[in-house]
């Protein structure tokens, strides 16, 4: 079963716009963390923001908030005021913790364009 | 930046020849991670280090192996390559986040595999 599920496989905004990238995912843990990276065309894999289960108040790195709704298990990403720059592909993931170990399960990634 | 390199960037080899891709970083992280994304996949996971000489399995491990003799150094080996383990390969360093205990992870730029 898939754990992460993206459903957007693209999107498409204008320039200045805000964007919403969707992100649910499947956990019988209490404790988890939910990450979004970005990876442009040149292809590397770029952190943007985290989200703990137990933090009360959606986590914000400059124009990224992230929308974590915990009873929906959501954690939809939300750009502000998009920029060409932010054309890239985004996944969503989520850290799984296992006999004292941990790793990160990603979705599929939603690409994003942004049009000017 | 976490100081994480990748060795080597670009490989293009023969069926059935041994692989070896190495993961290098400079500040001494437990956790170690070997990621292979492809197109329609996203990244999965195929083995993670928690230790020097601890290592797991992730999802897709069938057909390679990894080595962690010292911290710094992470292997990956293909044994006998396939045309199936055509990808791109990430490794990835865990490390901790404050007291939230994120344990982001930060990714090297990636090798590019070809098998032929």
């Amino acid at each position: 079963a898939q754990k992460i599920t993206q459903t957007q496989p693209g999107m498409f905004v204008q320039e200045k716009e805000a964007v919403t990238l969707d992100c649910t995912y499947d956990t019988s843990d209490q404790s988890y963390g939910l990450f979004w990276y970005k990876q442009p065309s040149s292809g590397e894999m770029i952190f943007l923001i985290y989200q703990g289960s137990y933090d009360e108040q959606n986590a914000t790195e400059g124009r990224y908030s992230l929308n974590f709704q915990k009873a929906r298990k959501s954690a939809n990403l939300v750009i502000s005021a998009s920029q060409l720059g932010d054309s890239a592909m985004y996944f969503c993931a989520m850290r799984e913790t296992q006999g004292g170990s941990e790793k990160l399960v990603f979705g599929k990634g939603t690409k994003l364009t942004v049009n000017p | 930046d976490a100081g994480i390199t990748q060795s080597p960037r670009h490989k293009v080899t023969e069926t059935g020849t041994p692989v070896t891709l190495r993961c290098h970083q400079t500040e001494n992280h437990r956790y170690m991670y070997w990621y292979r994304q492809d197109p329609g996949h996203g990244l999965r996971l195929i083995h993670y280090s928690y230790g020097v000489k601890d290592t797991d399995k992730g999802e897709v491990s069938d057909g390679y192996s990894v080595s962690r003799s010292k911290t710094e150094d992470f292997l990956l080996t293909l044994e006998s390559a396939t045309s199936s383990q055509t990808s791109v390969y990430f490794c990835a360093i865990s490390e901790s986040r404050g007291l939230a205990g994120a344990h982001e992870q930060f990714f090297g730029p990636g090798t590019r595999l070809t098998v032929l």
